[in-house]
């Protein structure tokens, strides 16, 4: 039982280059989520996924698009990445409104040059 | 403007000792309140959670006490152990009166560092 997969777990890019983080769950789970995690920052929400179908932006939402491709993926692209999209990037997965708790991959490391 | 806030970015334990991280948040419509922990490397994981309705929640040696009329929250630890030491995020929801699928907004986390 993997829980939440992200995929890759190291990038590094290129200004300019473009790049998708795919992330897939097999908890079942109707949201999903994108945050990326800078230093001195805590976790900060990019895209979030209420249900199939269904994509809402988060806090910080510039520079990126998400996909909810089924039930259990939900991708994150960066078309046209920055130096400041820099950062470590989470998929978490969530039941809604059952607890609240939401269950994190492992990350993802992303370098822009 | 931070809705959730963690004032100290780090905080250093004796073993054996109880460790205090503290928790502020500005949004009066949080009503869901979590712990998360995270060691270098890996995913946060889930601690501990209370409730609005509830002003204390234990789980083994952790225990989060909530002041909602000062909008205060706190993780006590006790005994503290070294496998304690990681850094520990606050977060939030309004789990009930916004639909809990909008996600977490979380703190910047503490780091907690265990003397052994």
């Amino acid at each position: 039982n993997a829980g939440v997969t992200q995929t890759p777990k190291f990038q590094v890019l290129k200004t300019g280059q473009s790049m998708t983080l795919q992330c897939a769950q097999d908890m079942n789970h109707n949201s999903m989520y994108w945050y990326r995690q800078d230093p001195g920052m805590g976790l900060r929400l990019i895209y979030y996924s209420a249900s199939e179908g269904t994509t809402d932006k988060g806090e910080v939402p510039n520079g990126y698009n998400v996909s909810r491709l089924n039930k259990r993926e939900f991708s994150l692209r960066l078309e046209s990445a920055a130096p400041s999209q820099t950062s470590v990037y989470f998929c978490a997965t969530g039941a809604g409104r059952v607890t609240g708790e939401l269950f994190f991959g492992e990350g993802s490391r992303l370098t822009v040059l | 403007d931070q809705q959730v806030k963690q004032n100290s970015p780090s905080l250093s334990v004796q073993e054996g000792r109880i460790s205090i991280l503290n928790c502020d948040y500005t949004n009066s419509m949080f009503d869901y309140f979590l712990w998360y922990k995270k060691y270098p490397a890996e995913g946060p994981t889930f601690l501990i959670s209370i409730s609005s309705i509830k002003d204390k929640n234990e789980d083994g040696r952790f225990t989060v006490f909530l002041n909602k009329s000062a909008k205060h929250l706190s993780l006590h630890i006790v005994p503290s152990q070294p496998g304690d030491s990681a850094v520990y995020f606050c977060a939030a929801s309004e789990e009930y009166s916004g639909g809990g699928a909008d996600g977490l907004t979380f703190g910047k986390g503490t780091h907690l560092i265990i003397q052994p």
